[in-house]
């Protein structure tokens, strides 16, 4: 059972803007700001997108953005465009006793 | 450029262990996390475990009892025993390194575990 819930599907229109979510369900999660999102197009590798809650590595689109608060992050896209249809993924550091842990990931479908 | 390779069997028969190697190249070992991921089909990413250069582990608790992940430094390569497999097991295992997220990953390999 992930400590991370996402949810399962969003969707969203060409040009709108679409937000996921990524709640800490125990403390031992929520508490740091080691948080990175990952896209994954079917069949393809995950791609890091979002790490240290907001920052963005080089190279990735400045449409994505992410935030976090309480033990909330969220990962905004911008300008959707078609090829942004794929599975998203939250990550987290935790103070349990596993380190790393994910969301259950989202589906994103472009309208 | 920085670029990971998994490599191992393919199928692997229920209650033997799954060994896969990860070699990296374009980058030294020292520095960072090295994690082992896996996806089930159809299914969502699983933190398996890292080891950090200065030697040390962390194994998700569900499968600490059956891991080991060790590191040979001269050949930058770091591996995975998985030991017992059962059908749960079966799943696209990823290497990677960890600079502050899971910033490098390689291609994966697809695990079966099967008789």
């Amino acid at each position: 059972q992930s400590a991370l819930t996402q949810p399962a599907s969003v969707s969203g229109s060409p040009g709108q803007s679409i937000t996921i979510s990524c709640t800490a369900t125990s403390s031992d999660a929520g508490g740091y700001n080691y948080v990175s999102w990952y896209q994954q197009h079917p069949g393809k590798v995950p791609k890091l997108l979002i790490y240290d809650v907001s920052n963005r590595p080089s190279g990735v689109s400045s449409r994505f953005s992410g935030s976090k608060s309480g033990n909330t992050a969220s990962l905004t896209i911008s300008g959707l465009q078609a090829d942004d249809e794929a599975d998203y993924f939250c990550n987290s550091y935790t103070s349990s006793s596993t380190p790393r842990v994910f969301g259950g990931g989202t589906k994103l479908t472009v309208l | 450029q920085v670029q990971l390779q998994e490599s191992g069997p393919g199928l692997v028969k229920p209650s033997e262990t799954l060994s896969l190697t990860c070699t990296v190249s374009g980058d030294s070992i020292s520095g960072y996390y090295w994690s082992w991921l896996r996806q089930s089909p159809g299914k969502g990413l699983e933190w398996i475990g890292f080891f950090y250069y200065s030697g040390s582990t962390n194994y998700n608790p569900s499968l600490k009892s059956r891991l080991t992940i060790s590191v040979d430094t001269s050949k930058s390569q770091f591996s995975l025993k998985l030991s017992s497999v059962t059908a749960a097991d079966t799943a696209l295992y990823y290497c990677a390194r960890e600079n502050r997220a899971f910033d490098i990953w390689g291609q994966g390999t697809m695990v079966i575990v099967s008789s």
